[in-house]
């Protein structure tokens, strides 16, 4: 079970617009760490998308954006397309485990 | 560019030990104040973040796998490492290494993933 928590699956049509949350807790994003957020499509390395809750690196699209709220952080997609079909992990630091990075369980994003 | 590769035996056997290498090319691993990380992806589950090195050679752990693994850093090779002790299958997996730039940032550059099957 991970420490934080993301819906296993997401779908949506091309076009369309989805969300993903990822719910933590007062000892990880609730204190204020950073969420970040990756793309994972099959046989590649995790790609950083979001970082900082809201800061999109160079060369990803503005149709990818995170917010956060609280003890919890949310990734958007907007004018879904078919390769966005792909995994999504949320990442944040936990100040109860040692020093310890932690991960979202991952969302499946389906394109219809 | 910083690039990262991981590097070690595809196949291991249960109760023996599975040792990793990462190679970083186009940058020095000892400038920048980087943390140098090992990330594994099980199959059918999730990312995991396994621990942390920094150039000092200071390290983190996560608390599930501290019994069993070490991460050292080679700064004459370019290298960082990891061991894990007294593998089972559920240590079958793709390893991944990862740069960060402080202990709560995000990961910027990853290698390509090295997979490791426990098995005998």
């Amino acid at each position: 079970q991970s420490v934080l928590t993301q819906p296993p699956s997401v779908s949506g049509a091309p076009g369309q617009r989805v969300t993903i949350s990822c719910t933590g807790s007062s000892s990880n994003i609730g204190t204020g760490y950073d969420v970040h957020w990756y793309q994972q499509l099959p046989g590649t390395a995790p790609k950083l998308l979001i970082y900082g809750n809201n800061n999109r690196p160079s060369g990803v699209p503005d149709r990818f954006s995170g917010s956060k709220s609280g003890t919890s952080a949310s990734l958007a997609i907007t004018g879904l397309q078919a390769d966005d079909e792909a995994d999504y992990y949320c990442q944040s630091y936990d100040n109860s485990l040692s020093g310890s990075v932690v991960f979202g369980g991952g969302t499946k994003l389906t394109v219809l | 560019q910083v690039q990262l590769q991981e590097s070690g035996p595809g196949l291991v056997k249960p109760s023996q030990n599975l040792s990793l290498t990462c190679t970083v090319s186009g940058g020095s691993i000892s400038s920048g104040g980087y943390f140098w990380n090992w990330i594994r992806r099980p199959a059918g589950k999730g990312l995991e973040w396994i621990g942390r090195i920094y150039t000092s050679g200071s390290t983190n752990y996560n608390p599930s796998l501290k019994s069993r693994v070490t991460i050292s850093v080679d700064t004459s090779k370019n290298q960082f490492s990891l061991k894990v002790t007294s593998v089972s299958a559920a240590d079958t997996a793709v390893y991944y290494c990862a740069r960060g730039r402080s202990i709560a940032a995000h990961f910027d550059h990853w290698g390509q993933g090295s997979l490791v099957t426990v098995s005998s």
